[in-house]
């Protein structure tokens, strides 16, 4: 069935710091793929999203690129910044009549001062 | 335009009890997919509903249920409560369904613990 592996965390990085954090899928045919931010007790928040072979994903520094031929869409910022802090989830989607999110086991990411 | 609204925000109830979680979608959304949320099993799809209908359901046990009315707010029930559904409750809306490239937009969630 479909899957999502995510890079174990925590991540713990220095402020101004680059991120990489490595998110592969397996799926059939063409999902979309996501992620999310989640902050110490609030909900899911949409960072970014990709629907086809090399989209690129951006919002708020943060970036992604379908890349369809290693199955992976790694989420990168170039500089981060403490309020960045947070647990990030990288989810995929599939057509076929029903909307249903499956999630990695999301990344804690801290950053230090 | 306002967000997904879920209440209560938290609630603690017992063992055998039974508890149900509401959701509004963000305004002329239709569809609601709920997700449950616990550190040993990660995020996992509970069900989705599209115009009053259920359309797909996740693998839990029968004692979860939902439903949605008329104006797309839908509500999630748990009867006869275990320890183990003790989560974080995800409810997500959405305008349309089956399309991969649809966004699906969260709310807070409701807190549930078990004594």
């Amino acid at each position: 069935g479909d899957s999502v592996t995510q890079m174990e965390g925590p991540v713990t990085l220095s402020e101004e710091a680059f991120l990489t954090i490595n998110c592969t899928y397996t799926a059939t045919g063409y999902p979309s793929l996501f992620w999310y931010v989640q902050y110490p007790g609030e909900g899911l928040q949409l960072l970014l999203k990709a629907t086809k072979a090399d989209d690129k994903g951006s919002n708020k520094g943060f970036e992604a690129t379908y890349r369809k031929e290693t199955t992976s869409f790694h989420l990168e910022k170039g500089s981060v910044q403490v309020s960045d802090s947070a647990v990030y989830f990288c989810a995929l989607q599939r057509s076929g009549g029903y909307n249903k999110l499956i999630f990695g086991a999301g990344t804690r990411l801290a950053v230090h001062p | 335009k306002a967000g997904v609204t879920q209440t209560p925000r938290y609630l603690i109830k017992t063992r055998g009890q039974q508890v149900t979680l509401s959701c509004s979608p963000i305004s002329g959304h239709r569809s609601v997919s709920w997700y449950q949320q616990t550190p040993g099993q990660g995020l996992q799809f509970l069900f989705e509903y599209f115009s009053e209908t259920q359309r797909n359901k996740g693998n839990f046990p029968g004692r979860f249920s939902g439903r949605q009315f008329s104006n797309s707010r839908s509500e999630m029930n748990v009867s006869t409560l275990e320890l183990g559904d003790s989560a974080l409750y995800l409810c997500a809306s959405s305008w349309r369904v089956g399309e991969q490239e649809e966004t699906q937009y969260f709310g807070p969630g409701t807190r549930l613990l078990v004594l």
